[in-house]
């Protein structure tokens, strides 16, 4: 039972546009939400986050938005650059621990 | 700067065989955890601990055992490995801070159980 999905496994986008990674969930105890990126032979590292009672988190280029009521949020990412060619999850907090979703390929074409 | 530090990065066991994966952090973080991530799939919790002496079992903990007797250090062991035990295996840590409890990861180790 997948409680945190996403449905795009790739995503490709030119240099400077933006890009947007969508992420939907199931379990309405998730009280905190998380992006994190992770390149090859690397371990994630936290991009962003957002509390359930927020419906917005910027930091940079990096935005995150929240929809509780249809349970999903997206990262969007403006202006896209070749450096956040990575592979990107999505994660939902209950209680200690985190749920992850199965990540995007995210690629930024020059 | 290590952060949290695992080791090996790679390893091939036959089946039946045992060993540890090794996971240390440098951070003074009270939680820590192994997740293991298969193909195409998101990273799934295996153990976790809250604190030195405290684990507890994540959503697939079959296979697997833990031991924290320190803060520092959080080891896994495989007792007797099988082929569907062959994945990337996470350690990370954490602290709460307000409502926040960010997660830093570890490189990976890279196991093929054959």
């Amino acid at each position: 039972d997948q409680q945190v999905k996403q449905n795009s496994p790739s995503l490709s986008v030119q240099e400077g546009r933006i890009s947007i990674l969508n992420c939907d969930y199931t379990n309405s105890m998730f009280d905190y939400f998380l992006w994190y990126k992770k390149y090859p032979a690397e371990g994630p590292t936290f991009l962003i986050s957002i509390s359930s009672i927020k419906d917005k988190n910027e930091d940079g280029r990096f935005t995150v938005f929240l929809n509780k009521s249809a349970k999903h949020l997206s990262l969007h990412i403006v202006p896209s650059q070749p450096g956040d060619s990575a592979v990107y999850f999505c994660a939902a907090r209950y209680g200690n621990k985190l749920v992850f979703g199965a990540g995007t390929i995210l690629r930024v074409k020059s | 700067n290590a952060g949290v530090t695992q080791t090996p990065k790679f390893r091939i066991l036959k089946i039946g065989q045992s060993m540890t994966l090794q996971c240390a952090q440098d951070m003074n973080h009270n939680y820590m955890y192994w997740y293991r991530q298969d193909p195409g799939m998101g990273l799934k919790l295996i153990y976790y601990s809250v604190g030195a002496g405290i684990t507890d079992k994540g959503e697939v903990p079959n296979g697997y055992n833990v031991s924290r007797s320190t803060t520092e250090d959080f080891p896994l062991r495989l007792e007797l490995a099988a082929p569907s035990q062959t994945s990337v295996y996470f350690c990370a840590s954490s602290y709460w801070v307000a409502s926040k409890n960010i997660q830093y990861f570890g490189a990976g180790t890279r196991l093929s159980v054959l």
